[in-house]
């Protein structure tokens, strides 16, 4: 069974571009939930997604969003990027329900330069 | 609100020493408890849940956990330690948001030969 993709592995942007990163869950499931990683604040909930809604969101601003497609596939979108939104964006799946543990991609290095 | 901590930031062992890396909870109800390993730019992986019965708990690469309620702990531990698990663990708990996790800042572990 296949795990957990996030592509790309690695981005570049500058400041003032936008970004789309994408996410294919394990095959079944519904949740797609995404994290940013950084030293500074650890492992932060951005968003979920579970049959094309977003069920949660978590403390950061408008320029950060995402969507969920009929094959639970996810993007996140951030806009208008900042030196501070370089970080590890990491998606996770989950189960039929959600609530079940959640699997991890590789993640997305995405540094502003 | 919802939070884990884990109150080591970074533990060094000697290989071959045992281990125990220490998680507390803060939401009383039935905890969805997880233990994930990170290695440098690397996804999270799942060591271990636990969701309900047992308290102590098996998980992946020798590792197990016990869950005490008394305590609102789930430490981790490992009877010897490889040099191999020289990596970052977090502790992360589930169960009040569906498909959110609540993660601790993670504990560094280092391994000595």
């Amino acid at each position: 069974k296949a795990g957990v993709t996030q592509t790309p592995r690695y981005l570049i942007k500058t400041r003032g571009q936008q970004v789309t990163l994408s996410c294919s869950p394990i095959s079944g499931h519904r949740s797609v939930s995404w994290y940013q990683q950084t030293p500074g604040q650890g492992l932060q909930f951005l968003f979920e997604y579970f049959s094309e809604t977003q069920r949660n969101k978590g403390n950061f601003p408008g320029r950060f969003s995402g969507r969920q497609f009929s094959n639970s596939r996810s993007e996140m979108n951030v806009s208008t990027l900042e030196l501070g939104d370089s970080a590890l964006y990491l998606c996770a799946s989950s189960g039929p329900d959600g609530n079940t543990e959640a699997f991890f991609g590789q993640g997305t290095r995405l540094t502003v330069v | 609100a919802q939070s884990v901590t884990q109150p080591d930031i970074h533990i060094t062992v000697s290989e071959g020493a045992s281990l125990e890396l220490r998680c507390n909870y803060s939401y009383g109800a039935t905890p969805y408890l997880f233990w994930y390993v990170q290695s440098p730019g690397q996804g999270l992986q799942l060591l271990l849940k636990y969701f309900s019965g047992d308290t102590l708990v098996q998980g992946i690469k020798g590792f197990e956990a016990e869950f005490k309620r008394s305590q609102s702990s789930f430490n981790l531990r490992k009877p010897s330690v490889h040099w191999s698990d020289a990596a970052e663990y977090f502790c992360a708990q589930g169960g009040s948001t569906l498909g959110r996790l609540y993660f601790g800042r993670g504990t560094q572990l280092t391994v000595w030969p």
